[in-house]
Order: C-alpha cells, then sequence, then structure tokens
C-alpha cells in the first residue's frame, strides 16, 4: 500500500535534547497530521495542518506545513523520557474522507 | 467526552476461521474508518463508513468487510482468515464532514493473531 517517506526510522537522544523529523511526498496533500503511538495503544494525534507554510505548535511541539505541500516537519524541543514512542506523519488528500496515507513511522528513545 | 472504543482488544483464531470485530465512535462522531497495522507494511487503510454507508475502501481483499449501525456504531469482519491477518486492528472516529473529516481518533486496537 502506499507510505510516505518519512526519516528517520528511529533516534535515540539524550534527555533534554531536540529531536526532528521530516516526512515527504510525491503527491500533494491538503492536510497534514502528526500522531504518536504509544506500546500497545492506538495513535493519538498531536498536531494538524491546513495550509502549505503553516507553523502549529503544540507544547514543545512544533509541527510545518511544506511549502510544496508535498512534505512536513516535527521539531521536539528539549525531550523528556514521556517522549518515547513511535511518531506518525499522515497525509490527507481533498473532499470528506477518512482515509489518511501515513509514514512508517520514527521511533523516539530517549536516555535519562 | 468517551473516546473511541474497540473490543475485544485481543484475539486469537485459528486459520480458515472468520472473526468480528466491535468500535464505538466518539458520540457525535458519524464516521468510522478501520486500519490494519503490521509490522511490515504499517498502518493501511481498509474502508471508512459514514451514515450507514461505505464511502471510501482500500486496496484489501473481500474477505475483509465492515458495516455501520445507525448509531454510528461499526462492526468489521474478516472471514477465511489467513496467517497473514495478524495484525493490530484500528478504528478511528472523525466528525465526518468537511474540515472536520481528516481529524482522526483512534481507538486502542484488537491485537489479532491467527495461528
Amino acid at each position: 500500500g502506499q507510505q510516505l517517506n518519512q526519516n528517520p526510522q528511529s533516534m535515540f537522544i539524550q534527555e533534554g535534547e531536540d529531536v526532528s523529523m521530516n516526512c515527504t511526498s510525491s503527491s500533494i496533500f491538503n492536510t497534514w497530521l502528526w500522531y504518536k503511538q504509544d506500546p500497545g495503544e492506538g495513535p493519538v494525534l498531536l498536531i494538524a495542518l491546513y495550509k502549505a507554510g503553516e507553523l502549529t505548535s503544540n507544547g514543545r511541539l512544533t509541527a510545518q506545513f511544506g511549502i510544496t505541500r508535498k512534505d512536513s516537519f516535527l521539531n521536539i524541543s528539549a525531550s523528556i523520557p514521556s517522549d518515547v514512542g513511535i511518531y506518525f506523519c499522515a497525509g490527507h488528500g481533498s473532499g470528506n474522507t477518512g482515509k489518511l496515507i501515513f509514514g512508517q513511522g520514527t521511533t523516539l528513545q530517549v536516555k535519562p | 467526552k468517551a473516546g473511541v472504543t474497540q473490543t475485544p482488544r485481543y484475539l486469537i483464531k485459528t486459520r480458515g476461521q472468520q472473526v468480528t470485530l466491535s468500535c464505538s465512535p466518539i458520540s457525535g462522531h458519524r464516521s468510522v474508518s478501520w486500519y490494519q497495522q503490521t509490522p511490515g507494511q504499517g498502518l493501511q487503510f481498509l474502508f471508512e463508513y459514514f451514515s450507514e454507508t461505505q464511502r471510501n475502501k482500500g486496496n484489501f481483499p473481500g474477505r475483509f468487510s465492515g458495516r455501520q449501525f445507525s448509531n454510528s456504531r461499526s462492526e468489521m469482519n474478516v472471514s477465511t482468515l489467513e496467517l497473514g491477518d495478524s495484525a493490530l486492528y484500528l478504528c478511528a472516529s472523525s466528525r465526518g464532514l468537511n474540515r472536520g473529516s481528516e481529524k482522526l481518533f483512534f481507538g486502542s486496537g484488537t491485537q489479532l493473531s491467527v495461528l
């Protein structure tokens, strides 16, 4: 099935460090979303972006909708142990649909 | 407001059997989407139901089917189970219209193991 190209696949960082991850697509999306998934749970919505160039924050998280509409970025500042998990980007096309195209995920581990 | 509820959390079946998974969306949400998550393929869209009608469908065989009831609750059925159907099945709900259709809220999933 179709997937977005998400990088990096995994990261192991020290507590307090900043984290950056990105997602690229060959197709244009109207909405970009970022989710976090903890073990044994479903993905939780972190940020939704609706306009090219848009920069949106949610606490220590900041995400951007790329100018080309084919990419998106997520930054986490001053990481803490509870940031551990898998982060997914997702793209949404036009119209009323519950279909999202997901990236492969970025597994984040934080060393206290 | 209660979140998306999926039952059961875990299921173990054998090849050839069939299985039914249940999903109760967030109150007021009219769209329910189903996703399959596996280590190899990641999150893949199965289908979406809105107002009791299938609105979108992914690239899965006909063994995968679903339905939605008038209270927006949804069920997903997999017939003639294969080993490769082992996965986490996630249900997500959304308002389903206009700006609200893309913000999906997921349940905790049903972990299906086919032996």
